[in-house]
């Protein structure tokens, strides 16, 4: 079986750095996922991590420990449409399927 | 927009009913998956169909059926409804099922049993 955590809520203000984090065990791991779903609407992709180390893309970035079980994802500069819900994803080695964890809901302030 | 449709964006219904959700993946894509959104469960994965054979099943209720059509689109039929079914549903498509495919969300049908 797979069990993921993330904290439920984090608050930023906006132009700062957040660094939401993620911690799985896993049976059978095949690359990690980070999500983000605004309120009501569908979860749209933001990285995907494999092999361990740092993936950047824009103001966002993923880091990976396979050893340790534990993601992050950072987000840098902040803007107000970064409020939302950031779901950490683990995919099986058993077919293709994610494990989603509960999604962190990110605050971003003025 | 992801390329994935999914129908109808809301539906209403009583318990005891049954209803059929309709996906259809993004051009080219040979894998849907199914997954439910409630507020209390998160977001959980039902099943996954790969170029119209079941391929993985998650926490899929016994009440719940689903399959792959010839042309790749996905039916997920939801039966003797209760009220705790009422939630989110997403359909997901990928190319294939190896590594690295991600996966693309459709904007899901909301299903409220009363």
């Amino acid at each position: 079986g797979q069990n993921i955590d993330q904290p439920t809520e984090m608050t930023a203000t906006e132009g700062a750095i957040v660094q939401i984090n993620c911690t799985y065990q896993t049976s059978g791991f095949n690359g990690l996922f980070w999500y983000q779903q605004h309120a009501g609407e569908a979860p749209t992709f933001l990285s995907y991590n494999v092999l361990d180390g740092l993936e950047e893309k824009g103001r966002f970035s993923s880091f990976l420990s396979r050893s340790k079980g534990y993601s992050y994802l950072l987000l840098k500069e902040l803007q107000m449409k970064d409020s939302a819900s950031y779901l950490c994803a683990v995919k099986s080695n058993a077919g293709n399927m994610l494990t989603f964890g509960g999604g962190t809901r990110l605050m971003v302030k003025p | 927009d992801s390329g994935v449709t999914q129908t109808p964006k809301h539906l209403i219904t009583a318990t005891g009913q049954r209803v059929t959700l309709r996906c259809s993946p993004r051009s080219g894509d040979l894998s849907v998956y199914w997954y439910q959104q409630s507020l209390d469960q998160g977001l959980q994965f039902l099943i996954q169909y790969y170029n119209g054979e079941e391929r993985a099943k998650g926490n899929i209720l016994e009440r719940f059926s689903a399959q792959q059509f010839p042309d790749l689109h996905s039916e997920l039929n939801l039966s003797s409804l209760e009220l705790g079914d009422s939630a989110l549903y997403f359909c997901a498509s990928s190319a294939g099922t190896g590594w690295g495919n991600e996966q693309f969300f459709g904007p899901g049908t909301r299903l409220t049993v009363l």
